[in-house]
């Protein structure tokens, strides 16, 4: 029954793996995103996809990339792990997005708590 | 995006009504008011949205003044679980990109 989930909730790697987190909603939205929360608690977006394509890209290295197999699902892959990747990744999902705007509720997952040593 | 600034935690106990207030002084007339609260270890949830004067549901309510300069959340008789840290974010309805900010971490004790 949870509208939107991840997996997993707890990750922790040596610097330099690859690793990916994977959420699915299913709440039937259009819209998905990605945020990073860090150890000072900032929560800030990193991508957003409508219906697979990306809308949103912020200023997140090259090594963090989405992919979208379905509009339920948004999975976020990251390579080269870094010290400073360690946060809490949070997934959210939205029904309709950018066409909604800012008046369109965005749906949270869990987190999944990344620590890179 | 117009920036907003909260206290950065109250204190309070079970029963009180708590009144946390956000300034967003440059807000845009086609920019809403929506409030987040986070429980430790979880995710961000919806708690209520506004555009001006005041909007109530059945978990708080939003006073809004007619400047828009300021935005109110209430929560009324507050309990041990709604410690929390509520975020106050103002968005034109054009975009989706929610912009959090520090946010206001509530103490709630018995």
């Amino acid at each position: 029954d949870t509208a939107v989930s991840q997996t997993p909730k707890y990750l922790v790697t040596q610097m330099g793996n690859d690793k990916s987190i994977k959420c699915e909603q299913n709440l039937g939205h259009d819209t998905m995103y990605w945020y990073k929360q860090d150890s000072k608690k900032f929560l800030k977006i990193m991508f957003s996809y409508n219906n697979k394509e990306l809308i949103i890209n912020e200023t997140v290295p090259n090594r963090f990339s989405p992919k979208s197999p379905d509009k339920a699902h948004l999975n976020l892959h990251i390579n080269s792990l870094e010290l400073g990747d360690s946060a809490v990744y949070f997934c959210a999902s939205s029904q309709i997005g950018l066409a909604g705007g800012s008046t369109d509720t965005q749906y949270f997952g869990p987190g999944t708590r990344l620590t890179v040593l | 995006l117009a920036k907003t600034t909260q206290p950065i935690s109250m204190d309070s106990y079970e029963g009180q009504e708590v009144n946390i207030t956000c300034s967003h002084n440059n807000i845009a007339t086609n920019d809403y008011i929506t409030w987040y609260q986070q429980f430790p270890s979880q995710g961000p949830r919806f708690i209520i949205q506004g555009y001006k004067t005041k909007v109530t549901n059945e978990v708080a309510s939003l006073f809004i003044p007619a400047d828009r300069k300021s935005s109110t959340l209430s929560l009324p008789r507050v309990s041990l679980s709604d410690t929390a840290v509520y975020y106050c974010l103002v968005a034109p309805v054009e975009t989706d990109k929610l912009i959090f900010g520090t946010g206001t971490r509530l103490q709630v004790f018995p």
